[in-house]
């Protein structure tokens, strides 16, 4: 399995709501990645999980809360967002260590729309 | 991580190759070239990555100029599949813990018949 899912596709959700979005991923991968990708902007990193510890915060605001869970699954907890937040959501992981390479494996995105 | 430039757009015609060049002359002797691609509305992919050599998979070639102060990703036979945004990023290879991927503005990438 070389892939990374995200649930769910697409999001609309209402400025008040509370939402998650998730990511999962089987290949034994260490290191989860949340990225911001505004339409025609390249992705912009926001959160980096390694061993399912927090290591990378780009000073993201506080109305996105990430989580990990466990090493295969990846959460980011919306509440109270604008509209100005709506995007595509990009979650990657990678394999590191020693031995590891570590290039991203990106998953398609969920599309989130804040009305 | 170096900064790099790239040509905004580029087209080129089916079956023939697709040469995108990169500068990253800030370059520093421990940083990588990668080349990712983003097909639209997917998420990006990984193509290839060297440090100073020329590097060859089945997606692509990566030529990297003996000062390392610029690089080229090679489609051999370019199809419309291939039709993308190219982004070249420059950054240290880690060994042992995540590290991020800077993404700059990239190359739209047209491939016509």
């Amino acid at each position: 399995d070389t892939e990374v899912t995200q649930t769910p596709k697409h999001l609309v959700m209402g400025m008040t709501n509370k939402k998650s979005l998730k990511c999962e991923q089987h290949m034994g991968h260490r290191a989860m990645y949340w990225y911001k990708q505004k339409a025609k902007k390249p992705p912009e990193l926001m959160f980096v999980y390694s061993y399912e510890k927090l290591s990378i915060n780009e000073s993201v605001p506080s109305r996105f809360s990430p989580e990990c869970p466990n090493s295969s699954l990846l959460n980011l907890h919306l509440h109270a967002l604008q509209p100005e937040d709506s995007a595509l959501y990009l979650c990657a992981s990678s394999q590191e260590g020693l031995a590891g390479l570590n290039e991203q494996f990106f998953g398609p995105g969920t599309r989130l729309t804040v009305l | 991580d170096a900064k790099t430039t790239q040509p905004t757009s580029m087209d080129c015609a089916e079956g023939r190759a697709a040469n995108l060049p990169c500068n990253h002359s800030t370059i520093s002797g421990n940083e990588y070239v990668y080349w990712y691609r983003q097909i639209h509305s997917q998420g990006p992919q990984y193509i290839i990555h060297g440090l100073k050599n020329n590097e060859t998979n089945e997606m692509a070639s990566l030529i990297i100029t003996e000062d390392r102060k610029s690089s080229t990703l090679i489609l051999p036979h370019a199809t419309l599949r291939d039709t993308a945004v190219y982004y070249c990023i420059v950054r240290v290879r880690n060994t042992g813990t995540a590290s991020k991927l800077t993404f700059g503005t990239g190359t739209r990438l047209q491939v016509t018949l």
